[in-house]
């Protein structure tokens, strides 16, 4: 079946720009995963969704950083204002339940955005 | 809170060689460890993870790992590697409770192979 999808695949933006990244999951997959992969941070967990709801926000940088999850299914991460240090690959991951860290994490390709 | 560190960020090999990608973890409860592949301009892949039971682990494209805990330790192996190994391997750790099924990830090992 089809693995995790992001879009837009390539982000160029200007500072001070808002952006929205698109996550679509596996299909039934009820955990979904934020991470930002960036050259002076490494790869780093920004939000987990079960189902709809957030239980776990702690890695979201800052305010500027919101996600949302709508049907159980696509994510949308958005970033307001966008500044220079957001620039880095955006992956997305999937779980099958969530409620298990056994479980195994499907990463998407990511989107690379950058930020001038 | 719970950290790993891959001190090698870059690993030449030869192929055909042996390699070992080294990782450590530090926490005070016990964890679980992953190891993932990533191809260029590609997502994550899990090569494979330690729950617990036997300390030695068995995962695709002929990688294996062996935990050990006195060693606080997870180095991945291959007693062969082909040019279709080149990426960048990626160590984790996530808490069995309480952690939020977090992955915590250390600075990557990017494997070259050469010919």
């Amino acid at each position: 079946g089809a693995g995790v999808s992001q879009s837009p695949s390539n982000k160029v933006t200007e500072k001070g720009k808002d952006v929205e990244l698109r996550c679509d999951p596996i299909s039934g997959h009820t955990a979904l995963y934020w991470y930002r992969q960036s050259l002076g941070q490494g790869l780093e967990f920004l939000i987990y969704f079960q189902g709809n709801s957030a239980p776990d926000k702690s890695g979201l940088p800052s305010d500027r950083f919101s996600a949302e999850r709508t049907g159980g299914s696509v994510s949308t991460l958005t970033i307001q204002r966008t500044q220079q240090e957001d620039s880095a690959v955006y992956l997305c991951a999937s779980s099958l339940v969530g409620t298990s860290p056994q479980e195994t994490q499907y990463f998407g390709p990511g989107t690379r955005l950058l930020v001038l | 809170a719970q950290s790993v560190t891959q001190l090698d960020s870059q690993v030449p090999v030869f192929e055909e060689a042996p390699v070992e990608l080294r990782c450590n973890y530090s926490s005070s409860v016990s964890v679980y460890l992953f190891w993932y592949v990533q191809y260029p301009n590609q997502g994550l892949q899990l090569l494979l993870k330690y729950l617990s039971g036997s300390t030695l682990v068995k995962g695709i494209n002929g990688f294996e790992a062996e935990f050990n805990k006195s060693q606080t330790s997870f180095h991945l192996r291959k007693p062969s590697v082909h040019i279709s190994d080149t990426a960048e391997y990626f160590c984790a750790v996530t808490l069995p409770t309480g952690g939020g099924n977090k992955l915590t990830f250390g600075t990557g090992t990017q494997l070259k192979v050469e010919l």
